[in-house]
């Protein structure tokens, strides 16, 4: 069975700062994998996604992720954090069936 | 992507009552799902709804807690029976096989949140 990792329960990072959430993930085969969003009192947001190919994947509102087979990880990364980025982030693998796995999630504050 | 919408966006509800959740997708879509939330938790994966079929219930999960319909490729209900506080939480419809993209690519509703008294 398959199993997704954020190490990170919760990251505190200055606006204009860069963002680094890490995700690691088991999984035996070539993994589908997927980064999402949920503001407060929202539904959860595609912000990037990796199937094949490039490795270093790049998302919506600033975002990407690197797909690493070696370290099993699919970390995200912004190089200048925005106040409206304060968020919970979740990391996903699927599998063939559809089916997601998620992370327990990583909650990110942006202090002015 | 699909625009996904759920109604209601929120209820509270007495315990011993049921509620049903439904989700409504502006596209036809191959796959729709069911999720549950708990406060502070990661998202934990129903059923999948299958058009004209009974649901694929994850362990945990049974029909008789959470009948789930889809008549057709746009429609999904979830209903939470016989409700307890313990089923306060946000459920979340998902699709996925939406037209022109990856079929592995799953896009959420707003979500339903949910308060048992």
């Amino acid at each position: 069975a398959q199993s997704v990792t954020q190490p990170d329960i919760h990251i505190t990072v200055s606006e204009g700062a860069s963002l680094e959430l890490r995700c690691n993930y088991s999984y035996g085969a070539t993994p589908y994998l997927f980064w999402y969003v949920q503001s407060p009192g929202q539904g959860l947001q595609l912000l990037l996604k990796y199937f094949s190919g490039d490795t270093l994947v790049q998302g919506i509102k600033g975002f990407e992720a690197e797909f690493k087979r070696s370290q099993s990880s699919f970390n995200l990364r912004k190089p200048s954090v925005h106040w409206s980025d304060a968020a919970e982030y979740f990391c996903a693998v699927g599998e063939d069936d559809y089916k997601l796995s998620f992370g327990a999630g990583t909650t990110v504050t942006v202090r002015a | 992507s699909a625009v996904i919408s759920q109604k209601p966006s929120r209820d509270i509800c007495q315990r011993g009552t049921s509620l049903t959740i439904q989700c409504q997708v502006d596209s036809q879509v191959t796959m729709m799902f069911w999720y549950r939330q708990q406060p502070g938790q990661s998202l934990t994966l129903i059923a999948t709804a299958n058009q004209g079929s009974e649901a694929t219930y994850e362990s945990g999960f049974v029909i008789d807690k959470f009948p789930i319909s889809r008549p057709n490729l746009t429609f999904s209900t979830l209903t939470v029976s016989n409700m307890s506080p313990e089923d306060s939480s946000i459920y979340l419809c998902s699709v996925a096989g939406t037209s022109g993209q990856p079929s592995g690519t799953q896009y959420f509703g707003p979500g339903t949140r949910l308060t048992v008294l």
